[in-house]
């Protein structure tokens, strides 16, 4: 069945340093994957989205680009913020419209002043 | 739109109570979506309805929870009787498709003592 991966956080990172958040998926067809965001205290919101190899999704500095050849979706950031604090989930979608998001177990970033 | 509306906000309950948990989609999403959020596990999909018809439960962990969905602008969630490893976040989502554009509410912190 299909799968995310997400790496264990929590992620620690001072004031403008850079992100990488890894994300690898197993899927049967062609998903569409996304990254959510949760703040503290919130549900999940939708921060960027890509439905098919090499698109780039891109959203509030945020960035991370479907490479199919390795089965990823890596978030980035290039300068993170205290605000960027928070949850964040790695989700895919079967293209097949017959299947729920699958979300992956979440990393924790915080971002110290 | 206010988005998707769940109350309460926080439930403090007594082992063996019931708890009803309420759910308001956005206007127009066919699917509506129930999720448990714990440390342990992560975010578990419970259940998710398409035009107010159950489609799959198999997440409901056992005979004490069930959910209903009498009209396309409310859903509730019910415990009964409530146990303290009941105690999670549980939020609502709906969206326009089963896969996609996700909406998630603020969600309830369930707590039982």
């Amino acid at each position: 069945g299909d799968s995310v991966t997400q790496m264990e956080g929590p992620v620690t990172l001072s004031e403008e340093a850079f992100l990488t958040i890894n994300c690898t998926y197993t899927a049967t067809g062609y998903p569409s994957l996304f990254w959510y965001v949760q703040y503290p205290g919130e549900g999940l919101q939708l921060l960027l989205k890509a439905t098919k190899a090499d698109d780039k999704g891109s959203n509030k500095g945020f960035e991370a680009t479907y490479r199919k050849e390795t089965t990823s979706f890596h978030l980035e950031k290039g300068s993170v913020q205290v605000s960027d604090s928070a949850v964040y989930f790695c989700a895919l979608s079967e293209d097949s419209g017959y299947s729920t998001l699958t979300f992956g177990k979440g990393t924790m970033l915080l971002v110290s002043p | 739109d206010a988005g998707v509306i769940q109350s309460p906000r926080h439930e403090v309950t007594e082992m063996g109570q019931e708890v009803t948990l309420r759910c308001k989609p956005i206007s127009g999403h066919d699917y509506l979506f129930w999720y448990r959020q714990t440390m342990m596990r992560g975010l578990e999909l419970l259940i998710y309805f398409n035009n107010n018809v159950p489609i799959d439960d198999s997440g409901m962990p056992e005979d004490r929870f069930s959910a209903k969905m009498p009209n396309a602008s409310f859903s509730t969630l019910k415990i009964q009787p409530s146990e303290p490893r009941d105690s999670a976040v549980y939020f609502c989502a709906s969206s326009w498709d089963q896969g996609y554009g996700y909406t998630f509410g603020s969600g309830t912190r369930l707590t039982v003592v």
